[in-house]
């Protein structure tokens, strides 16, 4: 079936720092693919839909400079979060679409400090 | 836009009970739905989808859900739980060329 890898599942870094988070479909080409972010205990916010050879495009609200997605190839897609401050902690979860279904990968907790 | 309303969002059942979580969607001509189940720090899993046909879904783990046009509902049912369905539970509704939107959650917590 579909997969979807996430990588790394989870991150410390530093306040200031950068992050890069990859989501790859590990059997099959997606041209497109999402970014959500998740709250402790809440539901999923879509941050953006990522588009392979183009620019993203990010929901209301969504920094696109803070929340950099580079969608370089049918199988790749990354979300760089650029000068991390504490705040941008949380769990980032992407996904791709697939006949008329999406899978999810496993989600990366990223803990700024 | 597509709307979804999950009304409960905590369901405490004992073991090998049976077990309804609740899904609502704003009404739409034509909607996929999905139910989707998370454990801690995980990723989300399909459980299942209807796209279209039968109205009775049915998926992994022996849940199934019942897609309801006039009530515009489709929640998600299992006869008996066990301990290891603990977990959140996500309601999801795409209409037509619109994102997928989910609901908040439920979470389900099975006791001994």
């Amino acid at each position: 079936g579909a997969v979807v890898s996430q990588h790394p599942s989870w991150v410390i870094c530093k306040s200031g720092t950068s992050v890069k988070i990859e989501c790859r479909s590990l059997d099959f080409q997606a041209t497109t693919m999402f970014w959500y972010r998740q709250f402790p205990k809440q539901s999923l916010m879509l941050m953006a839909t990522s588009n392979e050879g183009s620019k993203a495009t990010y929901e209301q609200g969504v920094e696109k400079d803070k929340f950099l997605i580079n969608h370089a190839s049918l199988t790749l897609s990354t979300l760089t979060v650029t000068s991390a401050h504490p705040e941008d902690s949380s769990f980032y979860i992407c996904s791709a679409s697939r006949d008329y279904g999406y899978t999810f990968g496993s989600g990366t907790r990223l803990t700024v400090v | 836009a597509q709307s979804v309303t999950q009304l409960d969002s905590q369901v405490p059942v004992f073991e090998e009970a049976p077990v309804e979580l609740r899904c609502n969607y704003s009404s739409s001509v034509s909607v996929y739905l999905f139910w989707y189940v998370q454990y801690p720090n995980q990723g989300l899993q399909l459980l299942l989808k209807y796209l279209s046909g039968s109205t009775l879904v049915k998926g992994i783990n022996g849940f199934e859900a019942e897609f309801n046009k006039s009530q515009t509902s489709f929640h998600l049912r299992k006869p008996s739980v066990h301990i290891s369905d603990t977990a959140e539970y996500f309601c999801a509704a795409q209409g037509g060329s619109e994102k997928l939107v989910f609901g908040k959650g439920t979470k389900l917590t099975v006791n001994p």
